[in-house]
């Protein structure tokens, strides 16, 4: 079975500080999908990117920017000059094949990010 | 647009009852899903759907049943609500197969089993 893994529960850090987010994966498949989601305290999940196994470029998007490194299967997601609204659980997920057919998300537990003034 | 709609937002059932939570989405997305999220455990797949008239089992798929009569509709059974199902309940589409769509969440039910 294929799976997910975001060691860090919880991190916390001051206004301002970098903080990176770990996400390492399994998987046999040798064409998969990873994404990122963003639970802020509203509850809500807001979708933040999407990366294909076979583009290993890095992708950038304002504070935000995404690692991913086939050969460590690691998928990790790096806030810059972190702020107080980037607080919120973030969870990593595999695309994963389902019995019968189609495909479904596979979730990490999620990181809690605590950013404070 | 709407997207995907979950009602309702909060719910308490004693052991026992039954309920359904509703889903629907006006985006003519074929894969319907639900996910259940316990406090520190991610998201867990409960049952999804390819379209209309097929359904199948997820990770955690006892204790709930589901229909898909319509595209747009994907309501979730609870038939004996247990304390286990304490939860809150995502429901998400995706338009198509492939693997790499991102699926569109709905802002979830909050279920408590008392």
């Amino acid at each position: 079975a294929q799976k997910v893994t975001q060691a860090q529960t919880e991190i916390s850090v001051v206004e301002k500080e970098d903080v990176t987010l770990d996400c390492v994966y399994e998987t046999r498949d040798t064409t998969y999908y990873l994404f990122w989601y963003k639970q802020p305290p509203s509850g809500e999940l807001v979708f933040l990117i999407r990366r294909n196994s076979f583009d290993e470029q890095n992708e950038i998007s304002g504070r935000y920017s995404w690692n991913f490194q086939k050969s460590t299967s690691s998928f990790n997601f790096t806030i810059t000059a972190s702020q107080v609204v980037d607080s919120a659980v973030y969870f990593c997920a595999l695309s994963e094949r389902q019995a019968n057919s189609g495909y479904a998300l596979n979730f990490g537990k999620g990181t809690s990010l605590l950013v404070t003034p | 647009n709407a997207g995907v709609t979950q009602t309702p937002k909060f719910r308490i059932l004693k052991i026992g009852q039954s309920m359904t939570l509703q889903c629907t989405q006006d985006m003519n997305h074929n894969y319907m899903y639900w996910y259940r999220q316990d406090p520190g455990m991610g998201l867990k797949l409960i049952y999804y759907s390819v379209g209309a008239g097929i359904t199948d089992k997820g990770e955690v798929p006892n204790g709930y049943n589901v229909s898909r009569s319509t595209t747009e509709d994907f309501p979730l059974r609870l038939e004996l609500a247990a304390p286990s199902q304490t939860s809150v309940y995502f429901c998400a589409s995706s338009p198509d197969r492939g693997r790499g769509s991102p699926l569109h969440f709905g802002n979830g039910t909050r279920l408590t089993v008392t």
